[in-house]
């Protein structure tokens, strides 16, 4: 089975800008997490969508909302880019609860 | 709420010795415990898992063992080698389907 992808790879916006990451899912796996990786705050959990639907969310502001579509493709959107969004966002899919699957991220850079 | 404790290091070692991480969690509940691997400019690869008490998760000569009794699941390998020079985190999923990550610990194999 082809593993997780994301697109784009690289990313460089800059502040007040938004932007929108891609996600494909493991063939059959309905849920698809987010996750943010920076030096100082390390992984911490962004949502997860599960057929459609945000089921868990984590401590982000409002700027930071997703989506997921039929074939649980999942994007991500952040607005108003600030400097602090600079980060490896990475995400994870699953089939059943627990075991979590990541792709290779993509890296914003923001300006 | 959930958390993971582990040793932040970096750890420096010679190829061939012995390679312990400490982690430690606190959770309501059973969660699963998990080890992923990221290597540089990759996303983050499960390593192994333990789903209940007293079960040993292993994998490419990696061990970790659910001790419940002390909230814990160390990591070890009998003999790294510079493949498995990485950043080690160590993972717990609770209820709902997120994961809570340790710091991560750098783990550097020196010839």
């Amino acid at each position: 089975k082809a593993g997780v992808t994301q697109t784009p790879r690289y990313l460089i916006k800059t502040r007040g800008q938004q932007v929108t990451l891609s996600c494909s899912p493991i063939s059959g796996h309905r849920s698809v997490s987010w996750y943010q990786q920076t030096p100082g705050q390390g992984l911490q959990f962004l949502f997860e969508y599960f057929s459609e639907t945000q089921r868990n969310k984590g401590n982000f502001p409002g700027r930071f909302s997703g989506r997921q579509f039929s074939n649980s493709r999942s994007e991500m959107n952040v607005s108003t880019l600030e400097l602090g969004d600079s980060a490896l966002y990475l995400c994870a899919s699953s089939a059943t609860r627990g075991e979590q699957f990541f792709g290779p991220g993509t890296r914003l850079t923001v300006l | 709420g959930n958390s993971v404790t582990q040793m932040e290091g970096p750890v420096t070692l010679s190829e061939e010795a012995f390679l312990t991480i400490n982690c430690t969690y606190t959770a309501t509940g059973y969660p699963s415990l998990f080890w992923y691997v990221q290597y540089p400019g990759e996303g983050l690869q499960l390593l192994l898992k333990a789903t209940k008490a007293d079960d040993k998760g292993s994998n490419k000569g990696f061990e970790a063992t659910y001790r419940k009794e002390t909230t814990s699941f160390h990591l070890e390998k009998g003999s790294v080698q510079v493949s498995d020079s990485a950043v080690y985190f160590c993972a717990l999923s609770g209820p709902e389907n997120k994961l809570s990550f340790g710091a991560g610990t750098t783990v550097t194999v020196r010839a």
